[in-house]
């Protein structure tokens, strides 16, 4: 099955700075990937996607890179700011197909934003 | 719209016991899901609902069950709960395909001593 590898686990940025969190996933098939973003006490929250015929997405502060032949995507948040401060999740889903129907998460990155 | 809203919030059981989480979702999606969320471990899947009538196992479905009430509704049971299942548990809805943009309930944290 697919298995996600996501990095850094913890981040401490000063606020102003640049975040980028990368993930790698295995499974060349592969081909939509979310980030969501989870802040304490809730749920993961959706912050932005790219699907496998992108190279790149950006959103305001939020920017997110895939590259298809190193099998690996990364989150890019610039001036970064306190309420950026949250844990982030990559995630990887393969399609159709067998029974591979399921989104596969990474394990997540603690993001700190200092004031 | 709501979005996805579950129930209850926190529940405290003993081995053994049994409980249904509730979950609910308001956009008329077709896909639903339950995870778990453990320090350390990510989300995994326990069970999903591809559309009503249907289910299928996840990744960690031992010791649950599920069942996709109507198009709204997604619930899951613990027969008899044990320790190992101390965790936050997701609810999750999709509009389409499985596996795309999905919309996360608050959580329901769950401890069974």
């Amino acid at each position: 099955g697919e298995n996600v590898e996501q990095h850094p686990s913890t981040l401490s940025v000063q606020e102003g700075d640049s975040a980028v969190i990368k993930c790698t996933y295995s499974d060349s098939a592969s081909n939509y990937f979310p980030w969501y973003k989870q802040e304490l006490g809730k749920g993961p929250q959706l912050i932005i996607d790219i699907r496998s015929n992108v190279g790149e997405k950006k959103d305001q502060r939020i920017a997110v890179t895939l590259n298809k032949t190193a099998k690996h995507f990364s989150l890019h948040i610039t001036e970064t700011q306190p309420e950026d401060s949250a844990v982030y999740f990559c995630a990887a889903w393969k399609g159709r197909g067998g029974s591979n129907y399921k989104l596969t998460f990474g394990k997540g990155t603690l993001l700190t934003v200092n004031p | 719209n709501a979005g996805v809203t579950q129930t209850p919030k926190f529940q405290v059981l003993k081995t053994g016991q049994s409980m249904t989480l509730q979950c609910a979702q308001d956009m008329n999606h077709n896909s639903m899901y339950w995870y778990r969320q453990d320090p350390g471990m990510g989300l995994r899947l326990i069970y999903y609902s591809a559309s009503e009538g249907t289910t299928d196992k996840g990744e960690v479905p031992n010791g649950y069950n599920v069942s996709r009430l109507n198009k709204r509704e997604f619930s899951l049971r613990l027969e008899s709960a044990a320790p190992s299942q101390t965790s936050v548990y997701f609810c999750a809805s999709s509009l389409g395909s499985i596996g795309e943009t999905q919309y996360f309930g608050p959580g329901t944290r769950l401890l069974v001593l």
